[in-house]
């Protein structure tokens, strides 16, 4: 069965740190998704990336990059220069397709929590 | 289009009642899922749409749990005779499927927090 870990359960940074949030995945598919979602206290999952499992290339974006290391099972989320506004649970999910609808359940792990503090 | 829309945004009920909650996903999507998380948890997957087909339930969907997407549009989820376990946020989410049948992501709502006094 597929698992997502997410061994951090809570980080804090002061503003205008580095943080990297870590995600370890395990899968017997060879095709397969790897998200990252934040959630605000709001609640709502906000989408932010997206990669399948043939394209290693990392990705950045403003201030938002991502490790992903097939050989390591892993899929990093690094965010340069924190801000307040940072502050939510962030979220890593794997998707592979089951049955024969060939839809993709979503395996989410436990979050990390980010504290930005000003 | 708004997004995925979900309402009541909160409920509370009393252990034994029942209780329905709603979806709208977004319109051109065809496949919606419901999920259910709990405090500290990542979501998890109950149930999933294709059109107005309930493709897959979850070991989760107990039979006091039901979903519907009669028109293949909106969708219902409720709840029998509430426990206090079910309390959770049970969110929802839609996606299109494009050439070969791939998702090309999932839009979720703003979720339902369910509270079972």
């Amino acid at each position: 069965a597929q698992k997502v870990t997410q061994a951090q359960t809570e980080i804090s940074v002061v503003e205008k740190e580095d943080v990297t949030l870590d995600c370890v995945y395990e899968t017997r598919d060879t095709t397969y998704y790897l998200f990252w979602y934040k959630q605000p206290p709001s609640g709502e999952l906000v989408f932010l990336i997206r990669r399948n499992s043939f394209d290693e290339q990392n990705e950045i974006s403003g201030r938002y990059s991502w490790n992903f290391q097939k050989s390591t099972s892993s899929f990093n989320f690094t965010i340069t220069a924190s801000q307040v506004v940072d502050s939510a649970v962030y979220f890593c999910a794997l998707s592979e397709k089951r049955g024969d609808t060939g839809r993709r359940a979503l395996t989410f792990g436990s979050g990390t929590r980010l504290q930005v503090q000003p | 289009d708004t997004g995925v829309s979900q309402d009541p945004r909160h409920k509370i009920t009393k252990r034994g009642q029942n209780v329905t909650f709603r979806c709208d996903p977004i319109s051109e999507h065809n496949r919606l899922y419901w999920y259910r998380q709990t405090l500290g948890q990542g979501p998890e997957f109950l149930t999933y749409f294709q059109n107005e087909a309930q493709l897959e339930k979850s070991r989760l969907l107990s039979d006091r749990f039901s979903a519907e997407r009669p028109k293949g549009s909106f969708s219902t989820l409720e709840i029998q005779r509430t426990e206090q376990g079910d309390s959770a946020m049970y969110l929802c989410a839609s996606s299109s499927t494009r050439d070969r049948g791939v998702d090309y992501g999932y839009t979720f709502g703003s979720g339902t927090r369910l509270t079972v006094v």
